[in-house]
């Protein structure tokens, strides 16, 4: 079992938003980080800390933080979208690092 | 622009150890911490360890027993090596540069990534 638990699917029409959301009790204390993953390809780092997004991320891509809860927020979606995202903090004792299970989003 | 390169061998049988190397380029090592990801249909991405800096590392307690990770200041290098290996092993292995923040708010992002080494371990 994993540390941070995400739903393994989510679905959502072309131009609508969509929440992804991560829960593990580590993130009472640290921010999760958020990745896009496709194929085989390196994972891109899209959000961390608390809102925060690296140089050349579109701002279509937002968090929040409620309790245990961490939340990817993509408004907007595109076609480009469609892949799996990962969320990534510590684990509950914060004595080692995880990755959430994992989100497919599928765009219909 | 700070770049990740790795290298290592890519096909392994059963009990033989998988050893990974991550090359630093345009960037320092100093005041970061360095980490290994794979990457399997399985378990999606699983964070395998980290070394810092100044050499203390941390490891997924599911493989500490089998994984060692080093740093290499002088070569600018950090490696992974990773025993006993099974065909649950087998996956894409990345190196990861982790900004750790600790002043005012904690958290981790892996900001950069080399290219990946796709692994299989097969008999």
């Amino acid at each position: 079992s994993s540390d941070l638990t995400q739903d393994p699917s989510v679905s959502v029409a072309l131009g609508q938003t969509v929440t992804i959301t991560c829960q593990g009790e580590g993130l009472k204390t640290y921010y999760a980080s958020w990745y896009q993953q496709k194929a085989k390809q390196a994972p891109t780092l899209i959000i961390y800390g608390e809102n925060r997004r690296p140089s050349g991320i579109p701002d279509r891509f937002s968090a929040s933080l409620s309790g245990d809860t961490a939340s990817l927020i993509i408004t907007g979606i595109q076609a480009e979208d469609e892949a799996d995202y990962f969320c990534f903090s510590r684990d509950i004792s914060h004595s080692h690092l995880a990755f959430g299970g994992g989100t497919r989003l599928t765009v219909l | 622009q700070v770049q990740l390169q790795q290298w290592g061998a890519g096909l392994l049988k059963p009990s033989e150890t998988l050893s990974l190397t991550c090359g630093v380029y345009g960037g320092p090592l100093q005041n970061y911490y360095w980490s290994w990801v794979r990457l399997s249909p399985a378990k999606g991405l699983e964070w395998i360890g980290e070394v810092s800096y100044y050499g203390s590392t941390l490891y997924n307690p599911s493989l500490r027993s089998r994984v060692l990770i080093s740093i290499d200041l002088s070569k600018k290098q950090f490696s992974l090596r990773l025993s006993s290996v099974t065909a649950a092993d087998t996956g894409v292995y990345f190196c990861s540069r982790d900004q750790r923040f600790s002043r005012g708010w904690y958290g981790d992002a892996l900001d950069i990534w080399g290219q990946g080494t796709v692994v299989s371990v097969s008999s």
